[in-house]
């Protein structure tokens, strides 16, 4: 597609429930992060894939996490038995290799909130 | 933790003013990069700056970059409402290649 699309764009969820976020990146675009924003605050790293080495999963604040990306395209993020703290913005990105020459190109992100 | 430190926290000029925002970050990078957030949900990238570059511009913005201080400065000429946003700096690690943001700067431009 043209851009990063994710889905949903809102999502509202009991506390306790699982949530499943997607990413469809550029095609073509070998580089792909996650990142969560919450209300006035920066990006907190979460994780990055990059071709068909291993994820980088540094930045996934819990066990409750968990992020994969089939066939080097889509992602999904998941997130397990949801807490209250977890509601943010759920950012993703996704580039070119390297991004010696280039940016990277951002989805409008999906914003969760946990009830 | 985030890489980069953005000063100030918060900006408020007039149009037709200049804006100046500054980075500072830790570890070697492969190249910075700015990027602009309109109403807290996608990020817009504006420029990316390699790390034997020393300036670089694009219309209205001119972007520095002092790895000796490791330091960068988005500067925005001429501002309009428009560019009301927050203005993040990223860096990429020449270690990793990791994407790290900064805590960003709101700049609020008054008509």
């Amino acid at each position: 597609g043209a851009g990063v699309s994710q889905s949903p764009s809102n999502k509202v969820t009991e506390k306790g429930k699982d949530v499943e976020l997607r990413c469809d990146p550029i095609s073509g675009h070998t580089a792909l992060y996650w990142y969560r924003q919450s209300l006035g605050q920066g990006l907190e790293f979460l994780i990055y894939f990059q071709g068909n080495s291993a994820p980088d999963k540094s930045g996934l604040p819990s066990d409750r996490f968990s992020a994969e990306r089939t066939g080097g395209s889509v992602s999904t993020l998941t997130i397990q038995r949801t807490q209250q703290e977890d509601s943010a913005v759920y950012l993703c990105a996704s580039s070119w290799p390297w991004t010696d020459n280039y940016g990277y190109t951002f989805g409008s992100g999906t914003r969760l909130t946990v009830v | 933790s985030q890489q980069g430190e953005e000063d100030p926290q918060a900006l408020s000029i007039q149009e037709g003013e200049n804006a100046t925002m500054n980075c500072s970050y830790k570890t070697s990078i492969n190249n910075l990069q700015w990027y602009r957030q309109n109403s807290g949900r996608g990020l817009v990238h504006l420029i990316l700056i390699r790390s034997n570059e020393r300036e670089k511009h694009s219309g209205r913005l001119r972007v520095t970059l002092d790895t000796s201080k490791k330091s960068s400065s988005l500067l925005i000429t001429a501002s309009r409402a428009a560019d009301t946003a927050s203005y993040f700096c990223a860096t990429v690690s020449s270690n990793d290649y990791k994407l790290s943001f900064g805590a960003g700067t709101t700049v609020t431009v008054r008509a």
